[in-house]
């Protein structure tokens, strides 16, 4: 079964110390892991994606995730949280099937708040 | 290089309606998949075209159906709307092959009275 655990539905930081989101997956296959952010009334946006390549997975916006198979673990930081990344924040899950073509599952989200 | 694009943005239906969302995919890419975004929760997968046929589907019922397009571009329809269909619809595209690439749309806000 496919599935994705966000462990935090809200986390609340301050500007300029360390961002962690942490995400738990479930896959039957060789899965394909995200991290989309998501402001209030935009579109997602893609922060970073692992695709059996590196597990350290580098980002946009100082944004980097670590993907760790034995823990079935995809966590997202960030060094140093700025205002503007205040947003939704997604964990997702896509494994392509046997009988063709492709299921992606995103996590029920994080608000990340960040104070001033 | 025009991205996903869908119409409407916004829409206001009345319950027992039937309503058809479009979506234009990505420049190059055959595969588009639906997402429906309920307020506060994250997107849940409707389904998936590629080749004009359904590949994929999620846990919708009947009433959510689709269709796909020689030109790729795909049409989602909701009969008989109920409240809780209120949501915003995303669309994604991408290549058949390259699963890892989706491209989302702004998505059409759907409200249903």
């Amino acid at each position: 079964a496919q599935s994705v655990t966000q462990l935090d539905s809200h986390v609340s930081v301050s500007e300029g110390t360390p961002v962690l989101l942490r995400c738990n997956y479930s896959s039957s296959y060789s899965p394909s892991l995200f991290w989309y952010v998501q402001h209030p009334n935009k579109g997602l946006q893609l922060l970073l994606k692992y695709t059996s390549a590196a597990t350290l997975v580098k980002g946009i916006n100082g944004f980097e995730a670590e993907f760790k198979k034995s823990e079935t673990s995809f966590h997202l930081t960030k060094p140093s949280a700025h205002m503007s990344d205040a947003a939704e924040y997604f964990c997702v899950v896509s494994d392509r099937r046997d009988t063709g073509g492709f299921k992606t599952i995103f996590g029920a989200g994080t608000r990340l708040f960040v104070k001033a | 290089d025009a991205g996903v694009t869908q119409s409407p943005t916004h829409l206001i239906k009345t319950r027992g309606q039937q309503v058809t969302l479009r979506c234009s995919p990505k420049s190059g890419h055959d595969t588009v998949s639906w997402y429906q975004q309920a307020l506060g929760q994250g997107p849940q997968f409707i389904f998936q075209y590629y080749e004009e046929e359904e590949r994929q589907r999620g846990n919708f019922p009947d009433r959510f159906s689709g269709h796909q397009f020689p030109n790729y571009s795909s049409e989602l329809n909701v009969n008989a709307l109920l409240l809780g269909d209120s949501a915003l619809y995303l669309c994604a595209s991408s290549l058949w092959d390259k699963h890892y690439e989706q491209y989302f749309g702004p998505g059409t806000r759907l409200t249903v009275t």
